[in-house]
């Protein structure tokens, strides 16, 4: 299963909402959809699982939906730590893969 | 909490065996319900999935890489290994070792938490 990702690159402000598409080339169940972030130098961090399950300590702007093969990952309000990179993945088939990556960064 | 980290060398030449050992520190990796992974991530690009191993030895790997790639585990280290044939100057990257909890209501690999922290491995002569 192939992940598109959209945009590229998402430049927004402190505070404005971002919005983050994944597309998968075929149906996978909304079970097997998570999103990460990954900093500069850093391990990618778990944010989101199941679609729309936040992983422990997420704060609450982060929100994912989707199901079938579009998925969306939003940020409600950027704080400075949020301008990162955002990777969704899939786990409804193997191999296990992963989107190419939005880059959020500040405006 | 559940700690990751990556150990081997940071540079094998061409034609070579890239091996490296993720140990694991916080729970067993003979624990059921879990998958041990590897994941890479060349210079500036995309993660890549190489495969994971069971806490039973069972594996399973990306057919990009199936043919070079073992992926095995070690119990009475709590340690997992990658070991990956022949490589290239595209095998460049940080390696990545990560845990996946096991897919709601099915088998197989979920989502990736916790991840070790990475190790870049360049190569070249």
């Amino acid at each position: 299963i192939v992940l598109t990702q959209s945009p590229g690159t998402l430049s927004l402000s402190p505070g404005e909402r971002a919005t983050l598409s994944c597309r998968a080339t075929q149906s996978i169940s909304s079970s097997y959809l998570a999103w990460y972030q990954q900093k500069p130098g850093q391990a990618p961090s778990l944010l989101i699982y199941g679609a729309s399950t936040r992983a422990t300590g997420i704060p609450d702007r982060f929100s994912g939906r989707g199901s079938g093969t579009d998925f969306t990952l939003t940020i409600s309000r950027l704080e400075p730590e949020d301008f990162a990179v955002y990777y969704c993945q899939q786990s409804g088939s193997l191999p296990l893969t992963f989107g190419g990556g939005t880059k959020v960064e500040i405006k | 909490q559940v700690q990751l980290l990556e150990s081997g060398p940071g540079l094998v030449k061409p034609s070579e065996t890239l091996s490296l050992t993720c140990s694991v520190s916080g729970d067993s990796v003979s624990s059921g319900g879990f998958f041990w992974n590897w994941i890479r991530q060349p210079p500036g690009r995309g993660l890549e999935w190489i495969g994971y191993v069971s806490h039973t030895g069972s594996t399973n790997y990306n057919p990009s890489l199936k043919s070079r790639v073992t992926i095995s585990i070690d119990t009475s280290k709590s340690q997992f290994s990658l070991s990956l044939s022949s490589v290239i100057a595209a095998d460049t990257a940080v390696y990545y070792c990560a845990r996946a909890s096991r897919r709601w209501g099915a088998s197989g690999p979920g989502w990736f938490d916790p991840w070790g922290q990475g190790t870049l491995v360049t190569v070249s002569s």
